[in-house]
């Protein structure tokens, strides 16, 4: 079985501040871990995606995400945000293999408030 | 190419009435899920098709909730009847199917903008 943490569940910056959002996960399987956006009134985006090789990711709009095992942690950073990165954020694993199951497991989600 | 899209945005709903929630996968994608968020909680599995079949329903909360996907292609999602607690975001997603065991490429699932049920 797969469980995901998010630490914050709202997290206030002011804009062109670096913003760090934590996950934490645990699993008896291998997993692909994914950080998933959701803006006001619109769907879920995908914004990055750890599958294997380097542990830092990068993603879309500025975003990058570090994976650490030791630790089991794959916690989603951006150097300077904008009032467009207001959103929540959610952190998701999944099973490398399909004997592991096809869930994606979802954390409770960080609301991101960027202030001007 | 189309994403997964999800009809309708928006519903709202008497207490007892019945409704139908629709997704139209990625073409080609054989895996089909459907997922929930109610209240502000996390995202809940609910069920997944390959193809025409039901791979794993667990996450269905009660006989009131019927999926159904015909023909491998779209799917419904039916709720009748509908009780206040069903109120939520009711997120489609698709994905590729499976080679084997391994999940090619971290086989990427891709969500629709969910469908906004309101039972009041």
């Amino acid at each position: 079985a797969q469980s995901v943490t998010q630490l914050d569940s709202q997290v206030p910056v002011f804009e062109e501040a670096p913003v760090e959002l934590r996950c934490n996960y645990s699993s008896s399987v291998s997993v692909y871990l994914f950080w998933y956006v959701q803006y006001p009134n619109q769907g879920l985006q995908l914004l990055l995606k750890y599958l294997s090789g380097s542990t830092l990711v990068k993603g879309i709009n500025g975003f990058e995400a570090e994976f650490n095992k030791s630790q089991t942690s794959f916690h989603l950073r951006k150097p300077s945000v904008h009032i467009s990165d207001t959103a929540e954020y959610f952190c998701a694993v999944r099973p490398r293999l399909s004997t592991g199951g096809f869930k994606t497991i979802f954390g409770a989600g960080t609301r991101l408030f960027v202030k001007a | 190419e189309a994403g997964v899209t999800q009809f309708p945005s928006h519903s709202v709903i008497e207490k007892g009435q019945t409704v139908t929630l629709r997704c139209d996968p990625i073409s080609g994608h054989d895996n089909l899920y459907w997922y929930r968020r109610v209240m502000g909680k996390e995202i809940k599995f609910l069920l997944h098709f390959v193809k025409e079949s039901k791979q794993d329903e667990s996450g269905m909360p009660n006989n009131r909730f019927l999926a159904e996907r015909t023909g491998g292609t779209y799917s419904t999602l039916k709720v009748q009847p509908a009780e206040l607690e069903d109120s939520g975001v009711y997120f489609c997603a698709s994905s590729q199917a499976s080679t084997g065991l391994v999940f090619a490429s971290g086989n990427t699932i891709y969500f629709g903008e969910g469908s906004w049920l309101t039972v009041v």
